[in-house]
């Protein structure tokens, strides 16, 4: 296992266009995490997986966010009708449920211009 | 809203200076973890800590959880240039949210 794999890393769109980000997590960890990450700050929590369901969801993520995790293995972040705003890192991370340490992927960088 | 905050933003130490990133919550966390991210790079787990005054050290890295767990630091002796990177304190909100949250890092630059 090669850890925590994320696609594409980078990502250039123009305003209004869809996106759709796959994370594939390490193969015995249960939970998977997505988070936004903006230059200078700390990663922001948008959603939480454990299995299939999805468990919680930040505020921050609106209605043109959505994600799945149809098998519990791999995700899929997917971002409708991209806004500039929505330019920021998107890191994926995992955890077993028992040490809730998070191993994080490399990233997806989003650019909406 | 819940928030974890870190001080300072960034500092800027002359190899082989002390260095100490401070971390403090709006609320009572059920654990800290500490994660280091290097330039370019992701976040990645240092350690974790669940007990209120709490202590641990690995080589160089002392970190601290405080009595009331609303707060954590994390001092490094004689820093060196590979210690470059930002430190980011996380914790698990005593709310019975399952995600971790983040606080706003603290930048560290070393000068060779």
């Amino acid at each position: 296992d090669t850890g925590v794999s994320q696609d594409p890393r980078h990502k250039i769109t123009k305003r209004g266009q869809n996106v759709t980000f796959r994370c594939d997590p390490i193969s015995e960890h249960n939970r998977l995490y997505w988070y936004r990450q903006t230059l200078g700050q700390g990663p922001e929590f948008l959603t939480y997986f454990q299995n299939e369901a999805q468990l919680e969801k930040s505020r921050l993520l609106s209605d043109r966010f959505s994600a799945e995790r149809p098998k519990g293995s791999f995700s899929t972040l997917e971002i409708q009708r991209t806004e500039q705003g929505d330019s920021a890192m998107y890191l994926c991370a995992s955890s077993t449920s028992g040490a809730n340490v998070l191993t994080f992927g490399a990233g997806s960088r989003l650019t909406v211009l | 809203g819940q928030q974890v905050m870190q001080i300072p933003q960034y500092q800027h130490v002359q190899e082989g200076e002390d260095f100490t990133t401070y971390c403090n919550s709006s609320t009572t966390l059920s654990n800290i973890q500490w994660y280091k991210q290097r330039p370019g790079g992701h976040p990645v787990f240092l350690i974790q800590l669940v007990k209120s005054g709490e202590v641990k050290k690995q080589k160089r890295l002392t970190f601290q959880f405080g009595e009331a767990k609303k707060n954590s630091s994390l001092h490094i002796t004689a820093t060196q240039t590979t210690d470059v990177g930002t430190y980011f304190c996380a914790g698990f909100m005593d709310t019975g949210r399952r995600a971790l949250t983040f606080g706003s890092g603290t930048r560290l630059q070393v000068q060779p």
